[in-house]
């Protein structure tokens, strides 16, 4: 069946440093990837997306990697900051026909130290 | 206006109670989603609406009833809900089909307690 998950519960960091986080999905038929971000009493944030025909796409801090092969997402953050600290999920839009139906990983809790 | 506003943002509803939950976007957006978030866990999709009308419910029970007027509104009515119903519940909106890109844009929730 459809799902979306992640290595790492959480993920702590220094202040400065990257970081990476992983993601694992197993509906080869999705063509489309978001990652979002959560703060405590927020909605989900957008930050960046990929689609299956690319394999790296880059924002601002942000770089998104897919590997269709092995059927991973990651999102690396350069230079963490105090405001990264969030949880971050992966999220995929499987191909079904007439709708859309997004549907979110279990999300990792980042952490940034001072 | 990039924004998708729900109210309210906090309700205590008892069991035999009926209550709404809005959701209004004026992005122009075609397609609107209710999810719904416990605590540490991800968003659950529980509908879907493409140009007003239903296209996806994830089984939802029927104690929870969408509604959508208009291509601007959202609505989820509320009625006989269990304490186990308590969560955060997401509104958000895109552009239905394939081609467009951005992903999704969420509200802040209504964060629901049923006592």
């Amino acid at each position: 069946g459809e799902s979306v998950g992640l290595h790492l519960p959480t993920l702590s960091v220094q202040e400065g440093d990257n970081s990476i986080i992983n993601c694992a999905y197993s509906n080869s038929a999705s063509d489309y990837f978001i990652w979002y971000k959560q703060e405590s009493g927020k909605g989900p944030q957008f930050i960046i997306d990929i689609r299956s025909n690319m394999d790296k796409r880059q924002g601002q801090r942000v770089t998104v990697l897919l590997n269709k092969t092995v059927k991973h997402l990651s999102l690396q953050i350069a230079a963490t900051q105090p405001g990264d600290s969030a949880v971050y999920f992966c999220a995929e839009i499987p191909i079904i026909q007439g709708a859309q139906k997004l549907v979110f990983g279990q999300g990792t809790r980042l952490t940034i130290n001072p | 206006d990039t924004e998708v506003t729900q109210t309210p943002k906090h309700l205590v509803m008892g069991m035999t109670n009926k209550k709404s939950l809005k959701c209004e976007q004026h992005m122009g957006h075609r397609a609107m989603y209710w999810y719904k978030q416990k605590a540490k866990k991800p968003p659950e999709l529980m509908f879907v609406y493409s140009y007003e009308k239903l296209s996806i419910n994830e089984s939802v029970p029927s104690r929870f009833s969408p509604e959508c007027p208009n291509s601007s509104l959202l609505n989820l009515h509320l009625h006989a809900l269990q304490p186990e119903d308590s969560a955060l519940y997401l509104c958000a909106s895109s552009q239905p089909g394939r081609g467009r890109s951005g992903g999704y844009t969420f509200g802040s929730g209504t964060r629901l307690t049923v006592v």
